[in-house]
């Protein structure tokens, strides 16, 4: 299987706090992105990153990327309650853009 | 109001019986996607369209068939040959597959039970 890995798996932090996930993959890529799923809801896109760009803020989303070791990293920033959901990085492989590898995704619990 | 829909929500099916997940879309995307997710999973790929009367298979496409005749629809059937069915389906489109066009847009998804 070529599906990333979003780490931690699960993450429980009070509001105000940042919270911070990665994902890591295994080829080539041409971009990745990352999306955010309530429980039982379809995923919404948050942001995408191209594989020349290293850096990417959206509001109070930050993601870096690292080509050489094939990871990136989402920082939520002075979370709150209604961030609650699981996190899923895709990728974008560069020579086959026609499909998004989703990694396993990352629980966040914020508590009020 | 533009998106993507997905009917029906909650879905009962006996075993051995042949189900079809509706999924359509007005945002003029070329791309069309199907997913399956089981609890605590990520997605995987069961087939996508890049353009009409055109799809390809994901990576478990066993037991699953699709058509697109029109562009914005994209029906998924679930066959007898499915061994384990019960699951969370999810639809999405994209404007395109290249580059940044490959942004997908998902609808609500709909969960699939076989008693």
């Amino acid at each position: 299987s070529q599906q990333g890995e979003e780490d931690p798996q699960a993450l429980s932090i009070q509001e105000g706090e940042n919270a911070t996930m990665n994902c890591s993959y295994k080829t080539s890529i041409n971009n990745l992105q990352w999306y955010r799923q309530n429980s039982g809801r379809g995923l919404v896109h948050l942001i995408l990153i191209r594989s020349n760009e290293r850096e990417k803020h959206s509001g109070r989303l930050r993601v870096t990327l690292d080509t050489s070791k094939k990871s990136s990293s989402l920082l939520i920033t002075a979370s709150r309650a209604a961030d609650t959901a699981s996190y899923f990085c895709a990728t974008a492989d560069s020579y086959n853009t026609d499909k998004l590898i989703f990694g396993t995704g990352t629980r966040l619990q914020v508590f009020p | 109001d533009g998106g993507i829909t997905q009917s029906p929500k909650y879905l009962f099916r006996k075993e051995g019986q042949n189900v079809t997940l509706s999924c359509e879309q007005n945002l003029n995307h070329d791309a069309m996607y199907w997913y399956r997710q089981d609890p605590g999973q990520g997605l995987r790929l069961i087939y996508y369209s890049q353009i009409v009367n055109d799809f390809q298979k994901g990576d478990i496409a066993e037991g699953y068939s699709v058509s697109r005749e029109k562009k914005e629809s994209f029906p998924l059937t679930v066959t007898s040959a499915q061994k384990n069915p019960t699951a969370f389906y999810l639809c999405a489109s994209s404007i395109g597959i290249a580059g940044d066009y490959n942004e997908q847009f998902f609808g609500p998804g709909t969960r699939l039970t076989v008693l």
